[in-house]
């Protein structure tokens, strides 16, 4: 059964740090990708996402993903951090049935 | 209103309570969702209805009872919960996820506390 793998819980830094969140996989056919962000008091929201194409990926707000089907991974980018990027960041992986596989989270907070 | 609506946004409950959450999408989609999310851990699968048919049942207890009349509604009804059963309850709406983008959009949840 697939499962998605978050490395860190937490992660801490400061604004205009660079920021790599990593996410691996455990099935190794054809899969969808999802990144999203669930800010304080707010309701989980999509990043980006990857279907087929160009394994780097930009979403909203700055950020990016590589997909890297050899290393089962789509770990998520930014060059720069701001202050409003703390947050809660989920990786999602679809499944045989297209349903989507959670990560459990890595919180990431952003000192000013 | 737009997107995905939930209410009510907090609810309380005793063991012997029966409650409902509603889950309402304005966005024309086939397929709803109900996800337990608890603190580190990643959120769980609980229901999905394509088209207003129950397509996954991810081994629930039947203390937790869905309801999907239409496709822009979705219900759980909760009764006879248990102290562990307290989480946010998150409610997604997407396209039919066979059709190939699967992107599911979110309510703001309901947190749950049962005593």
């Amino acid at each position: 059964a697939q499962s998605v793998s978050q490395h860190n819980h937490h992660v801490i830094l400061s604004e205009a740090a660079s920021l790599e969140l990593g996410c691996n996989y455990s099935y190794g056919g054809t899969v969808n990708l999802f990144w999203y962000v669930q800010y304080p008091g707010q309701h989980l929201q999509l990043l980006l996402k990857y279907f087929s194409g160009d394994p780097l990926v930009k979403g909203i707000k700055g950020f990016e993903a590589e997909f890297i089907k050899s290393k089962f991974s789509f770990n998520l980018r930014k060059p720069s951090v701001q202050w409003s990027d703390t947050a809660e960041y989920f990786c999602a992986v679809t499944d045989s049935n297209y349903q989507l596989i959670w990560g459990a989270g890595t919180k990431l907070i952003i000192k000013p | 209103e737009t997107g995905v609506t939930q209410t009510p946004r907090h609810l309380v409950m005793g063991m012997t309570n029966k409650k409902s959450l509603k889950c309402e999408q304005h966005l024309g989609h086939n397929a709803m969702y109900w996800y337990k999310q608890s603190a580190k851990k990643p959120l769980e699968l609980m229901f999905v209805y394509n088209f207003k048919e129950q397509t996954e049942n991810n081994s629930v207890p039947s203390r937790f009872s869905p309801e999907c009349p239409n496709s822009s509604h979705l219900f759980l009804h909760l009764h006879t919960l248990q102290p562990e059963d307290s989480a946010l309850y998150l409610c997604a709406s997407s396209q039919e996820p066979r059709g190939g983008d699967n992107e599911q959009f979110f309510g703001p949840g309901t947190r749950l506390t049962v005593l």
